[in-house]
């Protein structure tokens, strides 16, 4: 069976720090795979999509970045942090095909201080 | 994107059936209905997904209008372990969108 994989589950960084968290997808081949954020009290922003190693399209202009070392690895990086960049933070993956949703991990909760 | 509509907030007792609605008036015919749910601090959850036809899995049934602008979730028994935001979200198939776009969700209140 496929699972997937985040960490850590909790982060308190300074301002002005770098960022790196790590998500990972076992059990399965070529997934699509997502970062997403959600601040306080609020929706869920799509912030990166990859459908495929070294492909990453981004859907908000902001200081993060993505990448996509190996197929099942995405990986969400920031070199200085700001406040704003507070948040819950998740990983999901998808097959591309109809009969399948989302699978999301289980999230990275970080606070920029 | 096609976007959907739903109440921000509904309230339920437990062990009642519960019907949460969405409209989605501007569907297109390659737009395949999901539904999320979210618990307090965690990620989301794959609830169901369909086209056209009612679906029926362990945690759900999905109802589908007959010209599909609306779509209703609907959990047979409520328990309080139901108490979650409800996303019910659009995603196109028949192009190159890959993603989902959540919405603001439906808060679901499950009373003892």
């Amino acid at each position: 069976s496929q699972t997937i994989h985040q960490w850590p589950a909790t982060l308190v960084q300074p301002v002005g720090s770098p960022l790196s968290l790590e998500c990972t997808v076992e059990g399965t081949s070529n997934p699509n795979l997502y970062w997403y954020r959600q601040a306080a009290g609020r929706g869920l922003q799509l912030l990166f999509y990859s459908v495929g190693i070294g492909q990453i399209s981004s859907e908000v202009p902001q200081n993060l970045s993505a990448s996509r070392p190996q197929d099942r690895q995405f990986i969400l990086s920031s070199k200085k942090l700001l406040l704003s960049d507070s948040g819950f933070y998740l990983c999901a993956w998808s097959w591309d095909r109809e009969t399948y949703g989302y699978t999301f991990g289980s999230g990275t909760r970080l606070t920029v201080v | 994107d096609a976007k959907t509509t739903q109440p921000n907030s509904m309230e339920s007792n437990e062990e009642e059936p519960v019907h949460l609605p969405c409209n989605h008036s501007t569907i297109s015919g390659t737009d395949y209905i999901h539904w999320y749910r979210q618990l307090p601090s965690q990620g989301p959850e794959y609830v169901i997904h369909g086209l056209t036809s009612n679906v029926n899995n362990r945690m759900a049934s999905l109802a589908i209008a007959e010209d599909r602008k609306s779509s209703t979730l609907i959990l047979h028994r409520a328990t309080l372990r139901d108490a979650a935001v409800y996303y019910c979200i659009l995603r196109d198939w028949g192009g190159s969108n890959y993603k989902l776009t959540f919405g603001k969700g439906t808060l679901l209140t499950v009373n003892p």
